[in-house]
């Protein structure tokens, strides 16, 4: 059964600063998410991971998949406020359409 | 192009009332999904519709039903509300594999 954490759970951020948001995901995956939830808001995706050594940007985000690893990251470049936001990964079950999402990690840039 | 739509925003339950929650879609995805969010732990799958005419169980199935009317619409149904059902519910839309597209939610109270 696939379970996926996400670490931290909460970051505070200075503006201009970089940080890492880490997803480890617990069996094989053959694809790796990430959303945005602004609060009270729905979810916007962001990424998706289909292979080994993946990484796509956009704007001050960055997100890699390791497979080998079981790893995915959202690095954050240069914070700006905006930015704030929780952000969740998600693995999705190999051979079907379901998704697991981890807990979420809220972000939060002060300025 | 409305996306996902869901019905309605918010909703105020007293214990062992039923109701449904509409789901709709118009991006002609075969697939459709219901998630309850509940703080601190992501998005949790309640019932799963990978196409027309056919439904399944996810993490959380217990108190709930689902009905996939046609391709374009997927009900939930809580038969006998509950406070543990109190949540955030969204509904989701994608094609095989693919990134899920969310509705804007329902917030339910069970009081």
């Amino acid at each position: 059964e696939l379970k996926v954490e996400q670490n931290p759970l909460f970051l505070s951020m200075q503006e201009g600063k970089n940080y890492t948001i880490y997803c480890n995901y617990s069996t094989t995956s053959d694809r790796l998410y990430w959303y945005r939830q602004d609060p009270g808001k729905s979810l916007e995706s962001l990424f998706v991971l289909l292979s080994n050594g993946a990484v796509k940007q956009e704007g001050r985000l960055m997100a890699s998949l390791d497979t080998k690893a079981r790893l995915s990251t959202l690095h954050i470049t240069a914070a700006v406020h905006d930015l704030s936001a929780t952000y969740f990964c998600a693995g999705g079950s190999q051979g079907g359409n379901k998704l697991v999402f981890g807990a979420g990690t809220i972000l939060r840039v002060k300025s | 192009n409305a996306g996902v739509t869901q019905t309605p925003k918010f909703q105020v339950l007293k214990t062992g009332q039923s109701m449904t929650l509409q789901c709709a879609q118009d991006m002609n995805h075969n697939s459709m999904y219901w998630y309850r969010q509940d703080p601190g732990m992501g998005l949790r799958l309640i019932y799963y519709s990978a196409s027309e005419g056919t439904t399944d169980k996810g993490e959380v199935p217990n108190g709930y039903n689902v009905s996939r009317l046609n391709k374009r619409e997927f009900s939930l149904r809580l038969e006998s509300a509950a406070p543990s059902q109190t949540s955030v519910y969204f509904c989701a839309s994608s094609e095989v594999k693919d990134k899920q597209y969310f509705g804007p939610g329902t917030r339910l109270t069970v009081t």
